[in-house]
């Protein structure tokens, strides 16, 4: 199975900064790399596919880049509504691997 | 608009069965891979199964392989889920996904709002 390790785990920012996660794949993956956004007691919402595309309707302050092993997802200028837990997830192959997760927090 | 509704969550005894439904309107559900992804309390997200967009194959995750069954009516725009011999460890919320294509390698791209699974007795 290939492993997901995202880092941080947990981060305190505030309204405005630049927040950048990281998730490492235990073997190469190309670009199959997505990402998700969960709000506490919602559904996850999908971010990013193909590592760098993103979904229908999500706001360009988001952005996704990596290829092979390492990945990056950047929240440009972080708002009230981007605080959250993030997870990467590898379809590369089956069994499908989330990240376990980092939770964006308000400092 | 895209639309997956999980219907079939309770409160269940271990070793009992349950079946979940994912009913979806909004899309061509005939033409795409489905999934279903679990979340535990407090837990992270995992993957637990997938089916093609024509039932004719399916994976699992080896933490329910020989006790889930995952299966569509594409006629009836529905995707199940059914849980056999069910543990306390698979008390979590169950999420259907669509797939962004036909293909299994793809990503999703729309969750229902889940299912919560409860084993316990």
């Amino acid at each position: 199975d290939i492993q997901m390790t995202q880092s941080p785990s947990s981060l305190s920012a505030s309204v405005g900064d630049r927040v950048t996660i990281t998730c490492r794949a235990s073997q190469a993956i190309s670009n199959y790399l997505a990402w998700f956004q969960q709000k506490p007691g919602k559904a996850p919402r999908s971010l990013i596919s193909a590592a760098s595309t993103l979904q229908s309707g999500v706001p360009s302050k988001f952005s996704g880049s990596g290829s092979g092993t390492d990945f990056t997802l950047t929240i440009s200028s972080l708002q009230p509504e981007d605080f959250a837990t993030y997870y990467c997830q590898q379809y590369r192959s089956y069994p499908l691997t989330f990240g376990g997760g980092t939770k964006v927090e308000i400092k | 608009q895209v639309q997956l509704v999980e219907s079939g969550g309770g409160v269940v005894q271990p070793g009992r069965s349950l079946r979940l439904s994912c009913a979806a309107s909004g899309f061509t559900f005939s033409i795409y891979a489905m999934h279903w992804v679990r979340q535990a309390p407090g837990q992270g997200l995992e993957w637990v199964a997938v089916m093609s967009y024509d039932g004719s194959d399916k994976y699992y995750a080896d933490s329910v392989k020989g006790r889930f069954t995952i299966s569509r009516d594409n006629s009836k725009n529905t995707l199940y889920l059914q849980m056999n011999s069910l543990r306390p460890e698979d008390t979590a919320v169950y999420y259907c996904a669509k797939s962004l294509g036909s293909g299994y390698f793809n990503s999703f791209d729309y969750w229902g709002q889940g299912a919560l699974v409860t084993v316990s007795s």
